[in-house]
């Protein structure tokens, strides 16, 4: 099983479709989950954390089932801007070589149309 | 706010030279971090340093040096380049490790040919 798996994509959508992404990560004791965009060609940037309880910001809610080692992204109402590849990111806790260090998954590509 | 800044935004190096692409952050953290990106897959750590004087091997380390002489600077050099090494280089910087977010830095595209 890989570290971090998430959804193959690419995700197609019309403006203002709901889209969910998925992923799913392997070690247990990972205690970190983050949800990072990355713009075609662009460095990596932090959308959100991922919190035990479940969070929100404005159109975007993430939850995280520690039992099933799963976490999602929704994303409400989809605009041309949220055209972008989204990448699970989770604390390597106890990986040898990662030590610590954040785990990424490959992304997931969305594309919003008019 | 400069934050991460990487030098260079772009080189073709060929088979067999070496090279060294810097990287500084203004923004006092301890963690940096060198990541490889390929087209199609996620993020390889490389190397990282949780402080300066103090380095560490990441996933992917072979045919690649660090050091941190300064908490600002973290520069990742590439001895007798390889076409294996042709992707994307992105270093990055955090306070923490675990619960904080990490900044990147505008990345390296490198060919080697």
């Amino acid at each position: 099983r890989k570290e971090v798996e998430q959804d193959p994509g690419p995700f197609n959508v019309p403006e203002g479709a709901t889209v969910a992404f998925n992923c799913t990560y392997s070690n247990s004791a990972s205690q970190s989950f983050f949800w990072y965009r990355q713009d075609c060609r662009k460095e990596p940037k932090l959308l959100m954390s991922v919190y035990s309880s479940g969070n929100e910001d404005g159109r975007f809610t993430a939850q995280l089932n520690r039992a099933s080692q799963y976490i999602s992204l929704l994303i409400r109402d989809s605009k041309l801007s949220d055209s972008a590849t989204y990448l699970c990111v989770v604390n390597g806790e106890n990986y040898g070589g990662s030590q610590g260090n954040l785990i990424f998954g490959k992304g997931t590509k969305l594309s919003v149309k008019p | 706010n400069a934050g991460v800044t990487q030098t260079p935004k772009f080189r073709i190096l060929k088979i067999g030279q070496s090279m060294t692409l810097q990287c500084t952050q203004d923004m006092n953290h301890n963690y940096m971090y060198w990541y490889r990106q390929d087209p199609g897959m996620g993020l390889k750590l490389i190397y990282y340093s949780v402080g300066a004087g103090i380095t560490d091997k990441g996933e992917v380390p072979n045919g690649y040096n660090v050091s941190r002489s300064t908490t600002e600077d973290f520069p990742l050099r590439l001895e007798l380049a390889a076409p294996s090494q042709t992707s994307v280089y992105f270093c990055a910087s955090s306070y923490q490790t675990r619960t904080t977010e990490a900044f990147f830095g505008q990345g390296t595209r490198l060919t080697v040919v």
